[in-house]
């Protein structure tokens, strides 16, 4: 059974980047196929991107191409999602998923707060 | 892009049928996902592929998909199916995936 333990609270300025960590126990990191998404307070769920298998490579919501990068470390089974020039309204709670016929397996989430 | 419209709140009483609508242009060529999000907890899948189940959902829970709408249907709705609910496609040609604004459900 897949289990994704993410990284802790993020408090950051405006301007900044954030790091949030996700590590794969259950299965290699390499046989799933990783997502990110974030809610923002009292608002629905976004997906940022990730891994699509018909590409064989990660693709991102056009909302924030250029501002995201995903990475993974197949030693750790752990993945990686930075989100750089960060405003207040990055505010939200970031997940990590797996999806194979869906989302099927989330992270905990990790809370990350942009405030000057 | 591609767009998913949901009711913002559905309430029914305890007992009763639930149907949670997702409208989305020709919809019905898509596969929809639905998930529960209760508070303070991360989402879970409830229905993929349009009506089928992840192992350790209940029967009550199933899915519809036709036209420019899908619906998730919850029968004998009782208060700890109060939660708010996603429904989720993937958008056609970049394969996108994309959410619905979400629906909460409330037990009268």
């Amino acid at each position: 059974h897949v289990h994704l333990e993410q990284s802790g609270a993020e408090v950051n300025k405006p301007g900044a980047s954030v790091t949030v960590s996700c590590r794969v126990s259950g299965d290699s990191l390499t046989q799933v196929s990783m997502h990110w998404l974030r809610q923002r307070p009292g608002k629905g769920l976004e997906w940022l991107g990730g891994f699509h298998p018909d590409d064989d490579d990660r693709i991102y919501a056009q909302d924030f191409q250029g501002r995201v990068s995903m990475t993974d470390d197949t030693v750790t089974d752990t993945a990686y999602m930075e989100l750089s020039s960060l405003k207040s309204e990055d505010t939200a709670i970031y997940y990590c998923a797996t999806e194979a016929v869906g989302f099927d397996h989330w992270g905990q989430g990790t809370l990350v707060t942009v405030s000057s | 892009s591609y767009v998913l419209t949901q009711p913002p709140s559905v309430s029914v009483a305890p007992g009763e049928t639930a149907r949670i609508t997702c409208g989305g242009d020709n919809i019905g060529d898509k596969s929809v996902q639905w998930y529960q999000q209760k508070p303070g907890q991360a989402p879970v899948l409830v229905i993929y592929y349009n009506y089928d189940r992840p192992s350790g959902i209940p029967e009550r829970f199933s899915g519809s998909n036709s036209g420019n709408t899908a619906t998730l249907t919850i029968t004998g709705v009782d208060a700890g199916d109060e939660a708010d609910y996603y429904c989720q496609v993937w958008e056609t040609p970049n394969h996108h995936r994309v959410f619905g604004g979400g629906t909460r459900l409330t037990a009268l």
